[in-house]
């Protein structure tokens, strides 16, 4: 069991530069979650998916798009990065079993830094 | 009044040290509350979920107020390995979570 994987672990970019970000699960998770993180500002979500062909915006959407073609799957796309960009990214899973106690299982984050 | 609020830190104790933190949060609608540990540069993991009655996981205790509106942890006799970020969560809704931004501890020999 991997649990949640991100590619890439690490990368830079060019300002105008487009990426995509990938998050996969192997929990049969339904819910997906993509959040950044910035000194002093904490965990900020950016997308979230409630199951497969599903999207939603969170707190911080501008400037990101994401797609869950796959139940297992939830990509983060950068179409013209910027260096407010520059972060961690950590994409999350969680089960929905009606609870809203339910633990968020966190990828190991993609460090972006946008020149 | 910010969702979720922690003091920041760091809190330097030294081992075998008895350390709490508070967190406060806005949403007088909240349903779910825990507290996440990140160490440095690494993904945050959840420590404990906190309910209603409070929850006791060895070392560490967490408490809810929803009169008041806060959530508490408590580490008894802390060890090196607690040195961490420790983030306080709440529900927003159903689906999704707010993370406040964390209270640094370092457990020092």
């Amino acid at each position: 069991n991997a649990g949640v994987t991100q590619t890439p672990k690490f990368r830079v970019l060019k300002t105008g530069q487009s990426m995509t970000l990938l998050c996969a699960q192997d929990m049969n998770h339904e819910y997906m979650y993509w959040y950044r993180q910035d000194p002093g500002m904490g965990l900020r979500l950016i997308h979230y998916s409630v199951g497969e062909g599903t999207t939603a915006k969170g707190e911080v959407p501008d400037g990101y798009n994401v797609s869950r073609l796959k139940k297992q799957n939830f990509l983060l796309g950068l179409e013209s990065a910027a260096p407010s960009q520059t972060s961690v990214y950590f994409c999350a899973s969680r089960i929905d079993s009606g609870s809203s106690y339910n633990e968020q299982f966190f990828g190991p984050g993609t460090r972006l830094t946008v020149l | 009044r910010k969702e979720v609020e922690q003091d920041p830190g760091p809190f330097n104790v030294p081992e075998g040290a008895t350390v709490a933190f508070n967190c406060t949060y806005s949403n007088s609608a909240s349903q779910s509350f825990f507290w996440y540990r990140q160490d440095c540069r690494k993904e945050p993991k959840l420590l404990m979920s906190v309910y209603s009655s409070g929850n006791e996981d060895g070392r560490f205790t967490a408490q809810l107020n929803r009169a008041s509106q806060y959530i508490s942890l408590l580490i008894r006799d802390s060890k090196l390995s607690d040195s961490a970020t420790y983030l306080c969560v709440v529900n927003r809704g159903y689906s999704t979570l707010t993370f406040g931004k964390g209270t640094m501890l370092l457990v020092s020999p």
